[in-house]
Parts: structure tokens; C-alpha cells; sequence
């Protein structure tokens, strides 16, 4: 399995712009969770999915951030508009859900390369 | 809610020494998991350990082992004969059993290895 695919690696925009960060999750998992690293707030998590149904998207710092996963391999992040305080780093991470022991693979993250944008 | 707290922001080891790194966590809740993930330059994200609460077992990863204390909330990384590769930012995570596999971060320790 390639893993967690994210797109793309680096985006460097202009403040007011439309940024769209893409995420494919590994084949079979069914949740897909979207987190935020910056150097003043570590990583938090923005909003999740469980069977492409956002579940929990009291993350979201504000209206200007949406998140869909139409269907079970692919989810996007957008910012409208855009603001120099969104550069950070973007994560996507996935698991099969469940609350099964580690050996089932449930509650265990994989994590994409993430997705860098600098808002400018 | 959970907070996880790393008190080294910064650490460094000789190669082939071994580190420990440390990590404390506040819950009220008895089934929950906890993690170690480390974050190299490439910015990656890798899972270096893992530990389920009701295990008194401490996990072991090659080279890489815990010492999980319940009651003290503890949480401790110890690496053995550190390699130039395990230069990276090290994060401990903790999971809420029934929190629908939500990880909440510390704020990372950054350990560097040197030749």
C-alpha cells in the first residue's frame, strides 16, 4: 500500500486566495482525520471522518475552513480565504475504525507526508 | 479533557548511549492508549511505540521501549543505542478508548543524536 497520500507537499498562496489540500487514506480504513502543526500550537486536530460522516469538527478554527470526503478514498481541506496565520503544515492521517486491539490495526494512525502551505 | 505534557523541548545523546524522554499525561478515564511518534526532518509522521492502559506490560520495539506507569501517568521513551537516525522531533499522544481514535499531542521533544 502506497499509505496516506497527500497533495500537495508544498503551497505557497497570497492572503485572500482559495487553498484546497487534498487526502487519500489507506484502502480499507475508514476514518480519516485532518490536523494542524504550527510552532505555536503543536498539532490539533481540525475535524475527523468515520465512514466518510464528519463526526467531530469542533477543531475548525473558523467558517473560512470546510472539510467534505465525498467518498472513501478521498477528502480535501479548504481554506476560503485565506489568512498568513494559516500557514502551517496540514496532516491527514487514517485508521480502520473500531475499537479493536492494536493487533486489528484499529487506533492506530498513519499519518501522510503533510502538506505545508505558507499564506503570504 | 486530556492534556499530554513533555517537559524536554529539547535533548540530545551520543550515538550508541542511550535516552530517555518523558511524557506525562491527565485523564480520568482508565482505557485509553498511548503513543510515541517521531517526526525526522522529512516531516513524517512515523509511530515509533504503542501501549494499551490495561497492559501492565511495558512495550518494546527493538531498540525502542517504554516504562508505562499507570498511576503516576507516566509515559517514558527510552531509546538504546542511538543512531544518527533517530535524530527527530518525538511526540507522545494519548487516546481516549471510546474517543472514536482521536490522538491529543504533547508538545514534542526534540532529540538530536551526535556522532
Amino acid at each position: 500500500d502506497a499509505g496516506v497520500i497527500q497533495s500537495p507537499r508544498h503551497e505557497v498562496t497570497e492572503m485572500g486566495q482559495e487553498v484546497t489540500l487534498r487526502c487519500k487514506p489507506i484502502s480499507g480504513h475508514n476514518s480519516l482525520f485532518w490536523y494542524r502543526q504550527t510552532m505555536m500550537r503543536g498539532l490539533e486536530l481540525l475535524i475527523y471522518f468515520n465512514n466518510n460522516v464528519p463526526i467531530d469538527d469542533s477543531g475548525m478554527p473558523e467558517d473560512r475552513f470546510s472539510a467534505k470526503m465525498p467518498n472513501a478514498s478521498f477528502s480535501t481541506l479548504k481554506i476560503q480565504p485565506s489568512e498568513p496565520r494559516d500557514s502551517a503544515v496540514y496532516f491527514c492521517a487514517s485508521t480502520p475504525l473500531g475499537q479493536g486491539l492494536f493487533s486489528s490495526g484499529a487506533n492506530v494512525l498513519t499519518f501522510g507526508a503533510g502538506s505545508r502551505l505558507t499564506v503570504l | 479533557a486530556q492534556t499530554v505534557t513533555q517537559s524536554q523541548p529539547e535533548m540530545s545523546v551520543q550515538e550508541a548511549e542511550t535516552v530517555t524522554l518523558s511524557c506525562t499525561y491527565d485523564t480520568s478515564e482508565s482505557n485509553y492508549y498511548l503513543f510515541w511518534y517521531k517526526q525526522p526532518p522529512s516531516r513524517q509522521m512515523i509511530l515509533v511505540i504503542r501501549q494499551e492502559a490495561y497492559k501492565q506490560q511495558n512495550a518494546t520495539e527493538n531498540r525502542f521501549s517504554v516504562n508505562f506507569q499507570k498511576a503516576a501517568k507516566s509515559f517514558s521513551l527510552k531509546i538504546s543505542d542511538s543512531q544518527l537516525g533517530d535524530t527527530a522531533m518525538y511526540f507522545c499522544a494519548f487516546m481516549k478508548q471510546t474517543s472514536g481514535s482521536r490522538l491529543t499531542f504533547g508538545e514534542g521533544t526534540q532529540l538530536t543524536v551526535n556522532p
